[in-house]
């Protein structure tokens, strides 16, 4: 069974400041997807990423994806507080290198970005 | 591009009630799926159709819960009889093709109180 970890959990951050969240996975996949979601509101895409090595950028918002340690990362330039949010990340469940589309989510990380 | 519709925005039952949620996937997305929202959680697949047909509903409570999409467009998820526990956002997204790669799009969800 697939099992999706992200660290941390919280995150406080000062408006300014860099941080990174992490998104551990337990079975083979190269597909995973970064989703953030507002308070009441439903999920946003972000980013996809579809191969080892894979890295995108929007904005103050980079992701990157490594199969063989089975790790995403979502790092933070210079936070703002627009970027207060829950931060989902989600692995596509592979069977023999076929994808088919079903993910497993994070428990999410919940962004407070402060003056 | 409209986006997932989805029907209605609240709704709160009894427990033992029955309750069905609507939802209308973005125009030309084969791909549907159900997940389960607990707060403080992230989704948890509930049921992936392609077209009309299930490719997934390995964690959808069959004793109660229930989905159609019967001409292959838009869907619905029921829950007969609800429980305490089934107290959740249900979300609805849809992709172009299953397995692509694209991103998954959500609706806003249909949040459900059971009393």
């Amino acid at each position: 069974e697939l099992k999706v970890e992200q660290n941390p959990l919280f995150l406080s951050m000062q408006e300014g400041k860099n941080y990174t969240i992490y998104c551990n996975y337990s079975t083979t996949s190269d597909r995973l997807y970064w989703y953030r979601q507002d308070p009441g509101k439903s999920l946003e895409s972000l980013f996809v990423l579809l191969s080892n090595g894979a890295v995108k950028q929007e904005g103050r918002l980079m992701a990157s994806l490594d199969t063989k340690a089975r790790l995403s990362t979502l790092h933070i330039t210079a936070a703002v507080h627009d970027l207060s949010a829950t931060y989902f990340c989600a692995v596509d469940n592979q069977l023999a290198g076929t994808s088919y589309g079903k993910l497993t989510f994070g428990q999410g990380t919940i962004l407070t970005v402060h003056p | 591009e409209a986006g997932v519709a989805q029907s209605p925005r609240y709704k709160i039952i009894e427990k033992r009630q029955s309750v069905a949620f609507w939802c209308n996937p973005i125009s030309g997305h084969a791909t549907l799926y159900w997940y389960q929202q607990i707060l403080g959680q992230g989704p948890k697949l509930l049921i992936q159709f392609q077209n009309n047909g299930v490719v997934d509903d390995s964690q959808l409570p069959k004793d109660r819960f229930s989905a159609e999409r019967l001409k292959g467009v838009d869907s619905t998820l029921k829950i007969q009889p609800a429980k305490l526990e089934d107290s959740a956002v249900y979300l609805c997204a849809s992709s172009s093709i299953q397995g692509s790669g694209q991103p998954q799009h959500f609706g806003d969800g249909t949040r459900l109180s059971i009393l």
